[in-house]
């Protein structure tokens, strides 16, 4: 079983800090996603990396591949209440349509 | 467009009973996925469903789960028999293709007395 590793579990912050969250694994991926989902809603998709080494930028957030394309990192500047939420990271092995999700990172942005 | 829409978003039954959720996928989409969200833990795949057809149930319970997906009508997840650990929620997503971007409901919230 693959498995995704997410840290940090939680993290609250200050309005305008910078922060970067991980997602890291001892397996290889065709692709890793991430997603962020609102309490009571589902998931969206924010990103999708397939290249090792890609990066990704989405407004204020960053998105990174592994060169091994075992991990990845976001990274958001100068943080607003808007961005609190859950992130998750999700990955996928060649040929697999399955994603495998990681626990999550609980973001709390304070104003 | 409308999203993927998922019913009910809450359901409440006592053990021994049966839920049935409901997701109608977007518009076009012929693939279905379902996946369940215990408290505190992350999504984990269930069943991959195209029109009639079980693909892959691999991440489902042997017993009391069953999955379809019918030519005309929503795609249906059914619990016989729950129990406590059934509670959870269950999200249903939806894909034009089979490696194409999820599209997710908001999910169906059983709670199980």
């Amino acid at each position: 079983t693959q498995l995704l590793e997410q840290s940090p579990q939680f993290l609250s912050i200050q309005e305008g800090e910078n922060l970067t969250v991980y997602c890291n694994s001892s397996s290889v991926f065709s692709s890793l996603q991430w997603y962020r989902q609102e309490p009571g809603e589902g998931p969206v998709l924010l990103v999708t990396v397939v290249t090792g080494g890609e990066v990704k930028k989405l407004k204020r957030l960053t998105f990174q591949f592994g060169d091994a394309r075992k991990d990845s990192s976001l990274h958001i500047t100068a943080a607003q209440p808007g961005d609190t939420g859950l992130y998750l990271c999700a990955a996928s092995g060649a040929g697999s349509y399955q994603l495998t999700f990681g626990k999550g990172t609980k973001l709390s942005v304070i104003p | 467009n409308a999203g993927v829409m998922q019913n009910p978003r809450h359901l409440v039954r006592r053990r021994g009973q049966e839920a049935r959720l409901r997701c109608s996928p977007m518009k076009g989409h012929s693939h279905v996925y379902w996946y369940r969200q215990l408290p505190e833990e992350g999504l984990k795949f269930m069943v991959y469903l195209q029109k009639e057809n079980i693909i892959d149930e691999s991440g489902m319970p042997k017993e009391r789960f069953s999955a379809e997906f019918p030519k005309e009508g929503p795609s249906i997840l059914r619990i016989q028999q729950v129990v406590r650990g059934d509670s959870a929620a269950y999200f249903c997503a939806s894909s034009p293709q089979v490696d194409g971007e999820l599209f997710f409901g908001e999910g169906s919230r059983l709670t199980v007395l």
